[in-house]
């Protein structure tokens, strides 16, 4: 089956940095990825939505200039938390969706802000 | 908006037990349903869909019919294994490319031996 990677799987951070996070679509060439985020215990809300080589959608109430996100191939698109806080400490998950109506999750990356 | 609400576990059963999560949602026009489930430790893995009124969804086991008079999706399985312990999430969405999912809360199923 499709397989979606995720890097880092976890990462910690201090307060006022920045982290990078990577999904790579391993097998496939996707066109929409799509970025969730999963609060302990709880569902995933989905943060916006990518389409290779143009701007992501925001969903409403997330800040696009605090969550930077980049699809620049069909295989990999990456989301930027910019000076992070301990609010945003959280497990991010992003998909790759395919032509054929289905999405592939990646296994999510836990941040810790500290 | 589009809603999807699932029973609140934890759904605690024991080996070879009857299983069912229900699932209901709110939404506009004609959607796509799915049941994810997410093992300890993975992704989300799709476990079955259904994509209009009265299709049943089925794999490893797992049922659902998609019930459009009731709004519903219930999942079912007839005799869980332990192997079945994991996070249950329905979800909804539309379209080809760009299928934008809503989530309900999950449901955490423990099997016990």
């Amino acid at each position: 089956g499709a397989v979606v990677s995720q890097h880092p799987s976890w990462v910690i951070c201090k307060s006022g940095t920045s982290v990078k996070i990577e999904c790579r679509s391993l097998d496939f060439q996707a066109t929409t990825m799509f970025w969730y985020r999963q609060f302990p215990k709880q569902s995933l809300m989905l943060m916006a939505t990518s389409n290779e080589g143009s701007k992501a959608t925001y969903e409403q109430g997330v800040e696009k200039d605090k969550f930077l996100i980049n699809h620049a191939s069909l295989t990999l698109s990456t989301l930027t938390v910019t000076s992070a806080h301990p609010e945003d400490s959280s497990f991010y998950i992003c998909s790759a969706g395919t032509t054929n109506n289905e999405q592939f999750f990646g296994p999510g990356t836990r941040l810790t802000v500290l | 908006g589009n809603s999807v609400t699932q029973m609140e576990g934890p759904v605690t059963l024991s080996e070879e037990a009857f299983l069912t999560i229900n699932c209901t949602y709110t939404a506009t026009g004609y959607p796509s349903l799915f049941w994810y489930v997410q093992y300890p430790g993975e992704g989300l893995q799709l476990l079955l869909k259904a994509t209009k009124a009265d299709d049943k969804g089925s794999n490893k086991g797992f049922e659902a019919t998609y019930r459009k008079e009731t709004t519903s999706f219930h999942l079912e399985k007839g005799s869980v294994q332990v192997s079945d312990s994991a996070v249950y999430f329905c979800a909804l969405g539309y379209g080809a490319a760009g299928n934008k999912l809503t989530f309900g809360g999950g449901t955490r199923v423990l099997v016990k031996p």
